[in-house]
């Protein structure tokens, strides 16, 4: 199976700090991204990072992306109590590229 | 991006009867969405792709008569359960693809079957 596993599967943090969540998967990819999921709603996509780059940012989100391990990590900084949430990691292989398999899953837990 | 509406958001059943969910894309002509479906504190498992104008593509597992899709238009997928049983209920979500390759997501359709 081509599916993530998310490490680690729960985070819980203060607000303020850094919140690291790393993904690995196994086979060739397209492109990796990152969504995310208030309980019981919809996947919000964050961030797209193509297999040709290697770090990506957008805003508080930073997206590293390492082929030859065949990992990626999420750094969100500074967090903020809205933003707990399960985070997914998604791959889309090569030659399809929106053809997208979830990863585990990380629930972060961002208190006061 | 795109907007998805996924209707209903909440959903109960007898079962052995069947349930549709729509999925819209409001502004974005989908010629291929995708659904998912997730069990609670798990990943979201793709079930099928769903193709305008033609039959839908299942993954491995995942039965064809028992989860019906039909994309009869670019803005517009459907999945129906038929037959529903317990181990039906889940949380069903379906997504557009866009052009960039990143996917929007409906909110959601919670099955629960009696």
């Amino acid at each position: 199976s081509q599916q993530g596993e998310e490490d680690p599967q729960a985070l819980s943090i203060q607000e303020g700090e850094n919140a690291t969540m790393n993904c690995s998967y196994k086979t060739s990819i397209n492109n990796l991204q990152w969504y995310r999921q208030n309980s019981g709603r919809g996947l919000v996509h964050l961030i797209l990072i193509r297999s040709n780059e290697r770090e990506k940012h957008s805003g508080r989100l930073r997206v590293t992306l390492d082929t030859s391990k065949k990992s990626s990590s999420l750094l969100i900084t500074a967090s903020r109590a809205a933003d707990t949430a399960s985070y997914f990691c998604a791959t889309a292989l090569t030659g399809t590229a929106s053809k997208l398999t979830f990863g585990t899953g990380t629930r972060l837990q961002v208190t006061l | 991006g795109a907007v998805v509406s996924q209707h209903p958001s909440r959903v109960i059943c007898k079962s052995g009867t069947s349930v549709k969910i729509e999925c819209r894309s409001l502004d974005f002509q989908a010629t291929t969405m995708f659904w998912y479906r997730q069990f609670p504190k798990q990943s979201l498992m793709l079930m099928a792709t769903s193709n305008e104008g033609s039959k839908a593509t299942y993954e491995q597992g995942v039965e064809k008569d028992k989860f019906l899709i039909n994309h009869a238009s670019l803005t517009l997928s459907t999945l129906t359960v038929t037959s529903a049983h317990p181990e039906d209920s889940s949380f069903y979500i379906c997504s557009v693809s866009t052009y960039t390759g990143e996917l929007f997501f409906g909110e959601g359709s919670r099955l629960t079957v009696l």
